[in-house]
């Protein structure tokens, strides 16, 4: 596809439940972004990556939260027992190369945890 | 790192008029995006400015840095129903990729 690809697109899980959320960045980009919006504030950053190489991660919120992209490409970003305070927008976003360059965001995965 | 605020948080305006949003940091940025996110969307990039004091514009938008880069500003001229949503500063932080957003401000423009 031509744009960053998410899935699944919603997900409800049980507190308590471990989730995985996948990333599809745009063929080529060499950078991956995760920030999680909260409904009415602009996204806050959580990792990014550059290659297969996780470059920062200072916004994970803890050590439940974790995330790869082992060959460089696809990114997964897994929420180990899941809590309702984690229910947010989980948006990822490439960029053709690490420095100044725009990234171009995805449609992002709701998630509820109830 | 820091946040940058937002001013208005939201504006609503009649077709035809101005709107102005600015981005403020207490800190010397390095340089500073603008996003726009329409009601249920993902946000896009606008424009990048890196130079003190620089402007560009983009048909009706106007994008300035400041001459410290401690603020910013987007001024649309005669806006259209097209331009609502909400618009959002960000910058990236020194010797890092991570963009930092600002709080945005929440356009929304009556016909």
């Amino acid at each position: 596809g031509a744009g960053v690809s998410q899935s699944p697109r919603y997900k409800v899980t049980k507190r308590g439940q471990d989730v995985a959320l996948r990333c599809d960045p745009i063929s080529g980009h060499v950078s991956l972004y995760w920030y999680r919006q909260a409904l009415g504030q602009g996204p806050e950053f959580l990792t990014y990556f550059n290659y297969e190489a996780q470059q920062d991660k200072s916004g994970l919120p803890n050590d439940r939260f974790s995330a790869e992209r082992p060959e460089g490409s696809i990114s997964t970003l897994t929420i180990q027992r899941t809590e309702q305070r984690d229910s947010a927008m989980y948006r990822c976003a490439s960029s053709l190369e690490a420095g100044y360059y725009e990234q171009y965001f995805g449609p992002g995965t709701r998630l509820t945890v109830t | 790192g820091q946040q940058v605020m937002q001013i208005p948080q939201y504006q609503h305006v009649q077709e035809g008029e101005d709107f102005t949003t600015y981005c403020n940091s207490s800190t010397t940025l390095s340089n500073i995006q603008w996003y726009k996110q329409r009601p249920g969307g993902h946000p896009v990039f606008l424009i990048q400015l890196v130079k003190s004091g620089e402007v560009k514009k983009q048909k009706r938008l106007t994008f300035q840095f400041g001459e410290a880069k401690k603020n910013s500003s987007l001024h649309i001229t005669a806006t259209q129903t097209t331009d609502v949503g909400t618009y959002f500063c960000a910058y990236r932080g020194y010797n890092t990729d991570k963009l930092i957003f600002g709080t945005g401000t929440r356009l929304q423009v009556f016909p």
